[in-house]
């Protein structure tokens, strides 16, 4: 079947570091969003990017559809970062999202 | 705009009682979709539905019931709870074509 598999699996940053998590996925993306999903279970949308580069303040993100990969980039990060934080891609027809299993960050003060 | 909304939040059930978690929409979105988040896991696609009247079933749709009478509502239905069906359930809605999906606060379920 489809596979998107997330690394690294657990990330844990000082305050103010740069980290890059990835998404890889075994078969072609008509669309790919990147989600965090916080400390209560909420899960937030950050990026719809089936293909190039995104950036909403400190977080970015490029996905390069034809080498199959994504690439969320988190910046100066802060406590508030903590979390999980999801790849899922969809083809082209319905809203069947695949996941992938997640990074988790912590982000210590 | 509410976006998507699921009630309720947390539920309690013993093994073999019935229950309905409530999913609306306020977006107008044809595609509508339960999925479900076990520990340390990504999320898993029940049943989804493209449209009024249609419905489909995802990856995990054993133990679960949907129906699509209205654009707005997407139930799902536990019929004969299980332990194995303690999870957190998300709903999410789309608009057609290559958009992005929107989540519910999800819902906490626990079956005793």
């Amino acid at each position: 079947g489809i596979q998107v598999e997330q690394s690294p699996p657990d990330l844990i940053l000082q305050e103010g570091a740069n980290s890059t998590l990835r998404c890889n996925f075994s078969d072609s993306v008509n669309n790919l969003q990147w989600f965090h999903q916080n400390p209560w279970g909420q899960l937030i949308n950050l990026f719809y990017i089936p293909s190039g580069t995104k950036q909403n303040g400190r977080l970015s993100a490029t996905t390069v559809a034809t080498e199959r990969y994504s690439l969320l980039y988190i910046s100066s990060s802060q406590t508030t970062d903590s979390g999980v934080y999801f790849c899922a891609r969809r083809k082209a027809a319905g809203n069947k999202l695949t996941f992938g299993g997640g990074t988790r960050v912590l982000v210590k003060p | 705009n509410a976006g998507v909304t699921q009630t309720p939040k947390f539920q309690v059930l013993k093994t073999g009682q019935s229950m309905t978690l409530q999913c609306a929409q306020d977006m107008n979105h044809e595609y509508m979709s339960w999925y479900r988040q076990d520990p340390g896991m990504g999320l898993r696609l029940i049943h989804y539905s493209v449209g009024a009247g249609i419905t489909d079933q995802g990856e995990v749709p054993n133990g679960y019931n949907v129906s699509r009478s209205t654009t707005e509502d997407f139930p799902l239905r536990l019929l004969s709870a299980a332990p194995s069906q303690t999870s957190v359930y998300f709903c999410a809605s789309k608009e057609q074509g290559n958009t992005e999906a929107f989540f519910g606060q999800g819902t906490r379920l626990t079956v005793v």
